[in-house]
């Protein structure tokens, strides 16, 4: 599996964007790109994937390096319910449920 | 549209004292199932996952085991509980095709 690097912890605004990013340098070119999110007590919840080009949702945009090492997940106005902890998951296409979730980025977001 | 069912919400047990955890998806056929766990502070953990009626496979050797006695049913057991065991036992589901949905969660206290 691919190793992630993301960053323990980011803060924002409500109503500001928010870029979340993921490092994922040793990623297979089969790999899609996964990204999560987790609220308390709660089970996570899918927000967007993708291989190679950019890919937009009405939840988030996900922005993919041309060398595909890294994403970025962007929020583009952040509301007090999108405070979740946000994992990046590199993920093989023949099982998108299996997945190896990381220690994720947790997003603070202040009213 | 495809629902998923998990019970008990919270659930405190002796040591020593058996386990069975269900999950239940509606609204799909010969679904992909999985079971994760969440350690206190941590990120999930992939337990077990299964492709087809009595179909499993296991991630890490830990004191529990999974069945599949149904298409749209998975079950977690244990036959003796440990205090590590405690954690917030999640299931999902998906197709070949789709995002993993997760069920609420399952929060066990081994006492």
């Amino acid at each position: 599996d691919a190793k992630t690097t993301q960053p323990n912890s980011m803060e924002s605004n409500e109503e500001e964007p928010v870029h979340l990013p993921c490092n994922h340098s040793t990623i297979s070119g089969t790999d899609y790109i996964h990204w999560y999110r987790q609220l308390p007590s709660q089970g996570p919840e899918y927000v967007i994937h993708g291989l190679t080009s950019n890919v937009n949702n009405r939840m988030a945009s996900l922005a993919i390096a041309e060398d595909r090492k890294s994403s970025t997940l962007i929020l583009h106005r952040a509301t007090l319910r999108d405070a979740a902890v946000y994992y990046c998951i590199p993920s093989g296409g023949t099982s998108y449920g299996k997945l190896t979730f990381g220690q994720g980025t947790i997003l603070t977001v202040h009213p | 549209s495809q629902t998923i069912h998990q019970w008990p919400a919270t659930l405190v047990q002796p040591v020593g004292s058996p386990l069975s955890l269900e999950c239940t998806v509606e609204g799909t056929s010969n679904p992909n199932l999985y079971w994760y766990r969440q350690a206190a502070g941590r990120g999930l953990q992939l337990l077990f996952y299964s492709v087809g009626i009595g179909q499993i496979s296991s991630e890490v050797p830990q004191n529990l085991s999974a069945s599949r006695p149904q298409d749209r049913q998975f079950i977690l057991s244990s036959k003796k509980l440990l205090l590590s065991d405690s954690g917030f036992y999640l299931c999902a589901w998906s197709s070949r095709a789709t995002e993993a949905f997760f069920g609420q969660g399952t929060r066990l206290t081994v006492v």
